[in-house]
Protein backbone atom coordinates (compact mmCIF):
# COMPACT_ATOMS: atom_id res chain seq x y z
CA UNK A 1 0.00 0.00 0.00
CA UNK A 2 2.70 2.41 -1.06
CA UNK A 3 1.75 6.28 -0.59
CA UNK A 4 4.42 7.54 -3.24
CA UNK A 5 5.92 4.92 -5.43
CA UNK A 6 8.91 5.45 -8.01
CA UNK A 7 10.06 3.35 -10.43
CA UNK A 8 12.60 1.89 -11.26
CA UNK A 9 14.70 1.86 -7.91
CA UNK A 10 18.20 1.74 -9.29
CA UNK A 11 18.97 2.61 -12.96
CA UNK A 12 22.84 1.94 -14.30
CA UNK A 13 22.95 4.13 -17.79
CA UNK A 14 26.09 5.51 -20.17
CA UNK A 15 26.62 8.99 -20.52
CA UNK A 16 24.54 10.66 -23.14
CA UNK A 17 21.77 7.77 -22.95
CA UNK A 18 18.24 9.58 -22.34
CA UNK A 19 16.16 7.50 -19.66
CA UNK A 20 13.01 8.42 -17.59
CA UNK A 21 11.99 8.29 -13.70
CA UNK A 22 8.23 7.33 -12.98
CA UNK A 23 6.11 8.42 -9.26
CA UNK A 24 2.76 7.87 -8.88
CA UNK A 25 1.06 8.68 -5.42
CA UNK A 26 -2.20 6.95 -4.23
CA UNK A 27 -2.86 9.85 -1.17
CA UNK A 28 -5.25 12.29 -3.52
CA UNK A 29 -2.83 14.76 -2.85
CA UNK A 30 -2.54 17.91 -5.53
CA UNK A 31 1.02 19.00 -5.44
CA UNK A 32 3.78 16.91 -6.63
CA UNK A 33 7.94 17.07 -6.30
CA UNK A 34 11.12 16.02 -7.87
CA UNK A 35 14.26 16.27 -5.42
CA UNK A 36 18.00 15.51 -5.81
CA UNK A 37 19.77 14.34 -3.20
CA UNK A 38 23.88 14.20 -4.10
CA UNK A 39 26.15 11.75 -3.12
CA UNK A 40 26.80 13.76 0.31
CA UNK A 41 23.49 13.84 0.95
CA UNK A 42 22.46 17.09 0.13
CA UNK A 43 18.40 17.64 -0.77
CA UNK A 44 17.73 20.31 -3.40
CA UNK A 45 14.53 21.02 -4.90
CA UNK A 46 13.95 20.65 -8.75
CA UNK A 47 10.34 20.84 -9.26
CA UNK A 48 7.25 21.04 -8.07
CA UNK A 49 3.20 20.66 -9.70
CA UNK A 50 0.21 21.50 -8.29
CA UNK A 51 -3.10 20.01 -10.00
CA UNK A 52 -0.61 19.43 -13.12
CA UNK A 53 0.72 22.81 -13.41
CA UNK A 54 4.28 23.93 -13.00
CA UNK A 55 4.79 25.94 -10.02
CA UNK A 56 8.50 25.47 -8.75
CA UNK A 57 11.54 25.00 -11.28
CA UNK A 58 14.98 25.54 -10.36
CA UNK A 59 17.73 26.74 -11.78
CA UNK A 60 17.45 22.93 -13.64
CA UNK A 61 19.65 22.60 -16.79
CA UNK A 62 16.98 21.83 -19.59
CA UNK A 63 18.29 18.33 -20.25
CA UNK A 64 15.48 17.54 -17.48
CA UNK A 65 12.00 17.61 -18.04
CA UNK A 66 9.18 16.83 -15.90
CA UNK A 67 6.08 15.76 -16.72
CA UNK A 68 2.54 15.26 -14.79
CA UNK A 69 -0.07 13.49 -17.00
CA UNK A 70 -2.44 13.64 -13.97
CA UNK A 71 -1.89 14.97 -10.59
CA UNK A 72 -1.52 11.39 -9.28
CA UNK A 73 1.68 11.14 -11.60
CA UNK A 74 4.97 13.19 -12.12
CA UNK A 75 7.30 12.04 -14.20
CA UNK A 76 11.22 13.02 -15.03
CA UNK A 77 12.78 12.75 -18.01
CA UNK A 78 16.32 13.40 -18.43
CA UNK A 79 18.13 13.54 -21.43
CA UNK A 80 22.19 13.58 -22.90
CA UNK A 81 22.67 11.76 -19.25
CA UNK A 82 26.25 13.39 -17.56
CA UNK A 83 27.99 11.82 -15.04
CA UNK A 84 27.24 14.81 -12.84
CA UNK A 85 23.37 13.59 -13.01
CA UNK A 86 24.54 11.02 -10.58
CA UNK A 87 22.32 10.92 -7.74
CA UNK A 88 19.25 9.68 -5.78
CA UNK A 89 15.91 11.84 -7.20
CA UNK A 90 13.24 11.83 -4.74
CA UNK A 91 9.40 12.32 -5.68
CA UNK A 92 7.13 13.41 -2.96
CA UNK A 93 3.75 14.67 -2.62
CA UNK A 94 1.74 17.25 -0.43
CA UNK A 95 -2.01 17.50 -0.15
CA UNK A 96 -1.47 21.28 -1.08
CA UNK A 97 1.26 23.38 -1.82
CA UNK A 98 2.67 23.89 1.64
CA UNK A 99 1.54 20.91 2.85
CA UNK A 100 3.64 18.41 5.10
CA UNK A 101 5.48 16.35 2.11
CA UNK A 102 5.73 12.77 1.70
CA UNK A 103 8.92 11.54 0.36
CA UNK A 104 9.04 7.90 -1.99
CA UNK A 105 11.55 5.67 -1.85
CA UNK A 106 14.23 7.30 -4.47
CA UNK A 107 15.95 6.11 -7.63
CA UNK A 108 19.36 5.89 -7.49
CA UNK A 109 20.78 6.80 -10.93
CA UNK A 110 24.59 5.93 -11.90
CA UNK A 111 25.93 7.15 -14.55
CA UNK A 112 28.96 5.52 -16.15
CA UNK B 1 25.22 30.75 -0.70
CA UNK B 2 23.97 28.51 1.70
CA UNK B 3 20.47 29.78 3.44
CA UNK B 4 20.23 26.98 6.10
CA UNK B 5 23.49 25.53 8.08
CA UNK B 6 22.98 22.27 10.17
CA UNK B 7 25.42 21.16 12.66
CA UNK B 8 27.10 18.71 13.77
CA UNK B 9 27.57 17.06 10.84
CA UNK B 10 27.72 13.80 12.43
CA UNK B 11 26.54 13.14 16.21
CA UNK B 12 27.23 10.04 18.99
CA UNK B 13 24.88 9.52 21.70
CA UNK B 14 24.62 6.54 24.21
CA UNK B 15 20.97 4.55 24.34
CA UNK B 16 19.14 6.74 26.68
CA UNK B 17 20.83 10.13 25.99
CA UNK B 18 19.79 13.74 24.64
CA UNK B 19 20.63 14.24 21.25
CA UNK B 20 20.70 17.96 20.36
CA UNK B 21 20.92 19.16 16.12
CA UNK B 22 21.10 22.88 15.61
CA UNK B 23 20.33 24.87 12.83
CA UNK B 24 20.45 28.42 11.32
CA UNK B 25 19.05 30.22 9.14
CA UNK B 26 19.89 33.75 7.24
CA UNK B 27 16.32 34.60 5.65
CA UNK B 28 14.16 36.64 8.10
CA UNK B 29 10.75 36.09 5.62
CA UNK B 30 10.87 31.94 6.47
CA UNK B 31 7.97 31.00 8.47
CA UNK B 32 7.99 27.17 8.22
CA UNK B 33 10.78 25.03 9.69
CA UNK B 34 10.31 21.05 9.65
CA UNK B 35 12.85 18.41 10.41
CA UNK B 36 13.03 15.09 8.29
CA UNK B 37 14.38 11.58 9.07
CA UNK B 38 16.07 9.28 6.86
CA UNK B 39 17.13 5.86 6.94
CA UNK B 40 19.78 4.32 4.73
CA UNK B 41 17.77 3.39 1.33
CA UNK B 42 14.91 4.82 1.99
CA UNK B 43 12.98 8.56 1.36
CA UNK B 44 13.30 11.36 4.17
CA UNK B 45 10.16 10.77 6.39
CA UNK B 46 8.66 14.16 8.51
CA UNK B 47 9.25 14.28 11.84
CA UNK B 48 7.71 17.34 13.53
CA UNK B 49 7.82 20.34 12.56
CA UNK B 50 7.56 24.50 13.77
CA UNK B 51 6.18 27.98 13.06
CA UNK B 52 7.69 31.05 14.68
CA UNK B 53 4.51 32.13 16.38
CA UNK B 54 5.83 29.60 18.87
CA UNK B 55 9.24 28.96 20.66
CA UNK B 56 8.77 25.38 21.07
CA UNK B 57 6.74 22.07 19.88
CA UNK B 58 7.24 18.78 21.67
CA UNK B 59 5.84 15.30 20.04
CA UNK B 60 7.10 11.96 22.02
CA UNK B 61 10.71 12.13 22.42
CA UNK B 62 11.03 15.00 19.60
CA UNK B 63 10.61 18.51 20.39
CA UNK B 64 11.60 21.50 18.34
CA UNK B 65 12.84 24.49 19.84
CA UNK B 66 12.43 27.83 18.11
CA UNK B 67 14.71 31.00 18.68
CA UNK B 68 13.07 34.04 16.43
CA UNK B 69 15.56 36.85 17.30
CA UNK B 70 18.47 34.33 17.05
CA UNK B 71 17.19 32.86 13.87
CA UNK B 72 17.82 29.43 15.28
CA UNK B 73 15.92 26.17 15.35
CA UNK B 74 17.14 23.01 17.41
CA UNK B 75 15.94 19.46 17.06
CA UNK B 76 16.46 17.78 20.73
CA UNK B 77 15.49 13.75 21.00
CA UNK B 78 15.06 12.37 24.52
CA UNK B 79 15.65 9.15 25.37
CA UNK B 80 17.55 8.55 22.06
CA UNK B 81 17.20 4.83 20.95
CA UNK B 82 19.51 2.69 18.59
CA UNK B 83 16.51 3.06 16.20
CA UNK B 84 16.64 6.71 15.89
CA UNK B 85 19.97 5.97 14.33
CA UNK B 86 19.41 7.81 10.93
CA UNK B 87 20.30 11.35 8.78
CA UNK B 88 18.18 14.55 10.47
CA UNK B 89 17.69 16.95 8.00
CA UNK B 90 15.91 20.94 8.94
CA UNK B 91 14.58 22.86 6.38
CA UNK B 92 13.26 25.72 6.11
CA UNK B 93 10.74 27.75 3.78
CA UNK B 94 8.40 30.96 3.21
CA UNK B 95 5.01 31.28 2.66
CA UNK B 96 3.77 28.89 5.45
CA UNK B 97 5.86 26.16 3.61
CA UNK B 98 4.20 26.74 0.53
CA UNK B 99 7.22 27.73 -1.30
CA UNK B 100 10.08 25.54 -1.78
CA UNK B 101 11.99 23.79 1.00
CA UNK B 102 15.36 24.58 1.69
CA UNK B 103 17.50 21.81 3.55
CA UNK B 104 20.19 22.15 6.00
CA UNK B 105 23.01 19.59 4.67
CA UNK B 106 21.72 16.57 7.04
CA UNK B 107 23.20 15.05 10.85
CA UNK B 108 24.19 11.64 10.83
CA UNK B 109 23.22 10.44 14.00
CA UNK B 110 24.29 7.20 15.70
CA UNK B 111 22.93 5.89 18.89
CA UNK B 112 25.27 3.10 20.44
CA UNK B 113 23.65 0.71 22.56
Amino acid sequence: DTAVSQTPKYLVTQMGNDKSIKCEQNLGHDTMYWYKQDSKKFLKIMFSYNNKELIINETVPNRFSPKSPDKAHLNLHINSLELGDSAVYFCASSQYTGGPQFFGPGTRLTVL
Amino acid sequence: QQQVKQSPQSLIVQKGGISIINCAYENTAFDYFPWYQQFPGKGPALLIAIRPDVSEKKEGRFTISFNKSAKQFSLHIMDSQPGDSATYFCAASRGGGSEKLVFGKGTKLTVNP
